[in-house]
């Protein structure tokens, strides 16, 4: 398909333990965002990548997480020694141009992270 | 303080009926843009419409508009002949010029639409 794909849609994990999370990006989209969404609430940013630089982090909630962007494309953010409040909705969205104020944000589908 | 304020946790609408959802938002840069989205109980977020803080007009998509008031720092959005396909959770978001995006888009807490038959 065309769109931001990731994988898995669903994890279910104990507490305690390290989780990694996938994100594709539409093809040629330099720009990449990972955001969580909480039960009921909106969305929380979390790290930004464009291109091969360094990525903003400055959202990420503790040094737990982290991400990587490969290659300019697939991201991957892990989340360590997982918390019961780290269930979530993971959203990955990319978009075409980070220096115009009107492209928007594609999303994939989330990955629902559940922490027992 | 918050930068984007959506005031209406839930709302019920008839279906047929034209429907706005509230949305201010807060900025000191001239240069910013606004978009509306919506996430169906599916999950997914879906992109419905963008203005920009220079554009002169509305925008419009179909049954969406924005109505764009500056000077309140509005930026309501219409969905005119509502469908019970319309029924979804409604988010405006907000990027500021400054960061040339590197913050993406900063979020409201959104709005749940219910369209009633």
């Amino acid at each position: 398909g065309a769109g931001v794909s990731q994988s898995p849609s669903n994890k279910v994990t104990e507490k305690g333990k390290d989780v990694e999370l996938r994100c594709d990006p539409i093809s040629g989209h330099t720009a990449l965002y990972w955001y969580r969404q909480s039960l009921g609430q909106g969305l929380e940013f979390l790290i930004y990548f464009q291109g091969n630089s360094a990525p903003d982090k400055s959202g990420l909630p503790s040094d737990r997480f982290s991400a990587e962007r490969t290659g300019g494309s697939v991201s991957t953010l892990t989340i360590q020694r997982t918390q019961q409040e780290d269930s979530a909705v993971y959203l990955c969205a990319s978009s075409s141009d980070r220096t115009t104020n009107n492209s928007p944000l594609h999303f994939g589908n989330g990955t629902r992270l559940t922490v027992t | 303080a918050q930068k984007i304020t959506q005031t209406q946790p839930g709302m019920f609408v008839q279906e047929k009926e034209a429907v706005t959802l509230d949305c201010t938002y807060d900025t000191s840069d001239p240069s910013y843009g606004l978009f509306w989205y919506k996430q169906p109980s599916s999950g997914e977020m879906i992109f419905l419409i963008y203005q920009g803080s220079y554009d002169q007009q509305n925008a419009t998509e179909g049954r969406y508009s924005l109505n764009f008031q500056k000077a309140r720092k509005s930026a309501n959005l219409v969905i005119s002949a509502s469908q019970l396909g319309d029924s979804a959770m409604y988010f405006c978001a907000m990027r500021e010029g400054s960061r040339g995006g590197a913050d993406g888009l900063t979020f409201g807490k959104g709005t749940h639409l219910i369209i009633q038959p």
